[in-house]
């Protein structure tokens, strides 16, 4: 099984701060990546994917990199809607989530 | 508007059963894979189950297997999710969610959730 590690576990930021969080696999999952968004009590909303492509409508302040093993979620300007906790998922070889990176501003 | 509205959820005891479904509408439901995503109070997102557009293909987490079995009625634009012999451990809420167009598995659509909990 492919297992997901992001770091940090808990990240705390002002407005208007570049924030970056990372997710590692445990084997190579090429660019088969996702990030995800996810308020208290919904679902969550799909931000990138692909590794690096950035979902219709989702604020450009969201960037995506990373290929193989390490993936990189980067918010250029951290916004008080921002506030969330955001999961990496693979889907290479079946799926899997990271246990994810909780955004306190 | 594509919408997901799961039901099926509720308080079971431990050995017991349930079934979820989810209704689907606003897509051609019969061209999509879709998927259960469930996630424990408090906790992170885990993969369940996912079925492909036909239900020739379908997959399993290891924590489920043989205990969950995953279906779909693409006439009444439906997906099912089967759960037997449930534990503690199952307590979460279940979503279903779609598949990308591409037919890859990051999901744009997602239901609200239903609630499983699994107590005495």
């Amino acid at each position: 099984d492919i297992q997901m590690t992001q770091s940090p576990s808990t990240l705390s930021a002002s407005v208007g701060d570049r924030v970056t969080f990372t997710c590692r696999a445990s084997q190579s999952i090429s660019s088969w990546l996702a990030w995800y968004q996810q308020k208290p009590g919904k679902a969550p909303k799909l931000l990138i994917y692909k590794a690096s492509r950035l979902q219709s409508g989702v604020p450009s302040r969201f960037s995506g990199s990373g290929s193989g093993t390490e993936f990189t979620l980067t918010i250029s300007s951290l916004q008080p809607d921002d506030s969330a906790t955001y999961f990496c998922q693979q889907y290479n070889t079946y799926l899997t989530f990271g246990q994810g990176t909780k955004v306190e501003i | 508007e594509v919408q997901l509205v799961e039901s099926g959820g509720g308080l079971v005891q431990p050995g017991g059963s349930l079934r979820l479904s989810c209704v689907a509408s606003g897509f051609t439901f019969s061209a999509y894979s879709m998927n259960w995503v469930r996630q424990a109070p408090g906790k992170g997102l885990e993969w369940v189950s996912t079925i492909s557009s036909s239900s020739n293909t379908i997959y399993y987490a290891d924590s489920v297997k043989g205990r969950f079995t995953i279906s779909r009625d693409n006439d009444k634009n439906s997906l099912y999710l089967q759960m037997n012999s449930l534990g503690a451990e199952d307590t979460a809420v279940y979503y279903c969610a779609r598949s990308s167009a591409g037919g890859n598995y990051e999901f744009i659509y997602w239901g609200q959730g239903t609630l499983v909990t699994v107590s005495s």
